[in-house]
Parts: C-alpha cells; structure tokens; sequence
C-alpha cells in the first residue's frame, strides 16, 4: 500500500546543531508540505513543493529549508536548531486535485531541542 | 486572507450523547472546508469536505458537517459519540482558485466520557 513515512519519530537535538527530518511518499504525489503543531497555534505552514526543483517558503520558515530532488522526498533542515523549533513536524502529500482528496499525513517526528 | 476559528479547546461530553465541534472561517472568495481527525500520537485524517453543492456534508465514523455560508460556520456533529471518538479535531479552509494554501484551525480535543 501507498504510505507516507517520516522518521525518526522522535529527536532529541542540542541548540546550534543542524538536523535533518526525512519524509518519503510512495503515493506519486506532486504537492508535500511540511507543518508544524504547536499547542494553541494549530498547524503552521513552514515549506510546501509543487514538483521536483520546486520549493516555496511558508507561513514560519525563518530557520528551516527543504530540498525536492526527487517525487518522493522532501527533507526538512533546521539550519541552526533553536529551543524555540521544539515542537511536532508533519509531513503531508497530495494529488494535483487536491480538493478532492485532502492530504495525506505522516505520522509526525517530535523534535526536542535542548 | 482566509482564517479559521475554532473557539472549543476542549469538548467534554458523555458516550452515547451528542457533540457539536465549531467551525467559523472567513475569506474573501469562495471556500472549501475539511474537517481532519488526530488520533493520539498518529498524523491528521481526512474526516470530510465541503466542495460546493449540499450544505449537509457526511463523513466518516457517523460525521457530518453543515456549511453556512451567511453565518461562515462550518459545524461538525455527531448524533451519538462513542469512547473511540476521543481525539482532536482541525478545521481547515482552503480558498477556491489556483494553488491557494490550507489554513488550519487550532484544535478541539474531544474527550468522551464513559
């Protein structure tokens, strides 16, 4: 069956270090996005893609980037970690017609920075 | 710009009782709505969607939503809750046209007591 996977699941990471959250998706999808979940914020946007090469920055990306070489990829870098990063990341693909089908989430890491 | 308030943080009711988790958004264009269930410690699913058409929208696990386009609410109930119901639930809005982003709100845990 089709998945998306985000590993690890859980990190626990020193303030200045840099860190790397993977996602992979074997739905073919075009769309991924990675979110952030914070108490009392909801889901933040911090970088999406449309298609290979392509990135494109979101509501709370000072301090991350990503990277799309592939369909199936889009890592997520925390340049220089800050205690203020600590939270719950989710990573999430789509179709084309993604009104019609939503997203699809993965499982989430939960990155501690100490 | 779009945006979603949820105004429930928590939503205690007993099993078997009804529940009504509120939705209001605002945007300037016309608007899909998506409700997306949180299981503990796993990713968001799709619970339903408003695309255009009936106002009544039906979901899975016995869900339904009614969108309400003079009062911008976009209500989700459910007739007769049960244990495993106990999770977190985002409302979300997506303006129509074009490569438009997906506003989260910010959660309604709804906690089901035996």
């Amino acid at each position: 069956d089709a998945e998306i996977t985000q590993s690890p699941r859980h990190k626990i990471t020193e303030t200045g270090r840099q860190v790397t959250l993977a996602c992979h998706q074997t739905w073919n999808h075009n769309n991924m996005f990675w979110y952030r979940q914070d108490l009392g914020h909801g889901l933040r946007l911090i970088h999406y893609s449309y298609g290979v090469q392509d990135t494109n920055k979101g509501e709370v990306s000072d301090g991350y980037s990503v990277s799309r070489s592939n369909t199936e990829d889009l890592p997520l870098t925390l340049e220089s970690a800050a205690s203020s990063q600590t939270s719950v990341y989710f990573c999430a693909s789509t179709c084309g017609v993604w009104e019609y089908y939503g997203y699809t989430f993965g499982s989430g890491t939960r990155l501690t920075v100490v | 710009a779009q945006s979603v308030t949820q105004l429930d943080s928590q939503v205690p009711v007993f099993e078997e009782a009804p529940v009504e988790l509120r939705c209001n958004y605002s945007s300037s264009v016309s608007v899909y709505l998506f409700w997306y269930v949180q299981y503990p410690n796993q990713g968001l699913q799709l619970l339903l969607k408003y695309l255009s058409g009936s106002t009544l929208v039906k979901g899975i696990n016995g869900f339904e939503a009614e969108f309400n386009k003079s009062q911008t609410s976009f209500h989700l109930r459910k007739p007769s809750v049960h244990i495993s119901d106990t999770a977190e639930y985002f409302c979300a809005v997506r303006s129509s046209g074009g490569y438009q982003k997906v506003t989260f709100g910010t959660g309604t845990k709804l906690q089901v007591i035996p």
